[in-house]
């Protein structure tokens, strides 16, 4: 597609659910970047994909949260056992290699009730 | 302390006035500094992209400056619409690194 792709655009999930969320990331970006942006807060990092180097997770809060990504294509963010903090949007962005522009998909809108 | 302050945190305005928006950042050493606008629901879309070199760069209404001296970025809108009402994020990149530096942003209403 033309843009950067993510499902589902909400998910409500009630604590303690396991939650996964897709980002398809526009064809021949090797950069993948998951986000999160908490309800009147920046945008907080969460773990970066750069083609087949190992990932760097250094922004996931905690072990509940996983991400995959195979190859350069499809990436799933993976939240295990939902607690309430977790509410939040979640953005996925891409680019090519190097310090070009960045493309957002519009984000899943995660509520743990 | 966040790498990049962004304010006003939030402004409202008539249509067809301007106004400017600030942002401060420490991130070092400096790539570049991008400005976004994120509709409510939406997710940032690339306004201008300055690097080192760079003072001032224009897309339509929008005219971002930058001071790399003073670490400080503006993005000035002229003749603000309706539609330009959105949080604006200012976004810095270090040198060398792959992650992204991001501010809270700036809530603009632009009211008729």
């Amino acid at each position: 597609g033309a843009g950067v792709s993510q499902s589902p655009s909400n998910k409500v999930t009630e604590k303690g659910k396991d939650v996964e969320l897709r980002c398809d990331p526009i064809s021949g970006h090797t950069a993948l970047y998951w986000y999160r942006q908490r309800l009147g807060q920046g945008l907080e990092f969460l773990i970066y994909f750069q083609g087949n180097s190992a990932p760097d997770k250094s922004g996931l809060p905690s072990d509940r949260f996983s991400a995959e990504r195979t190859g350069e294509s499809v990436s799933t963010l993976t939240i295990q056992r939902t607690q309430q903090e977790d509410s939040a949007v979640y953005l996925c962005a891409s680019s090519r290699e190097g310090p070009g522009g960045y493309t957002f998909g519009s984000g899943t809108r995660l509520t743990v009730v | 302390k966040n790498q990049v302050e962004q304010s006003p945190q939030s402004l409202i305005i008539l249509e067809g006035k301007n106004c400017t928006l600030q942002c401060n950042y420490t991130v070092s050493p400096f790539s570049n500094l991008r400005w976004y606008k994120q509709d409510t629901g939406r997710g940032p879309v690339s306004l201008t992209i300055m690097t080192f070199s760079e003072n001032t760069k224009s897309n339509g209404r929008y005219t971002a400056t930058l001071d790399a001296d003073t670490k400080q970025s503006s993005l000035h809108i002229t003749a603000s619409q309706l539609s330009d009402s959105a949080s604006y994020i200012c976004v810095v990149r270090a040198y060398g690194n792959n992650r992204l530096a991001f501010g809270k942003g700036n809530q603009v209403v632009v009211i008729p």
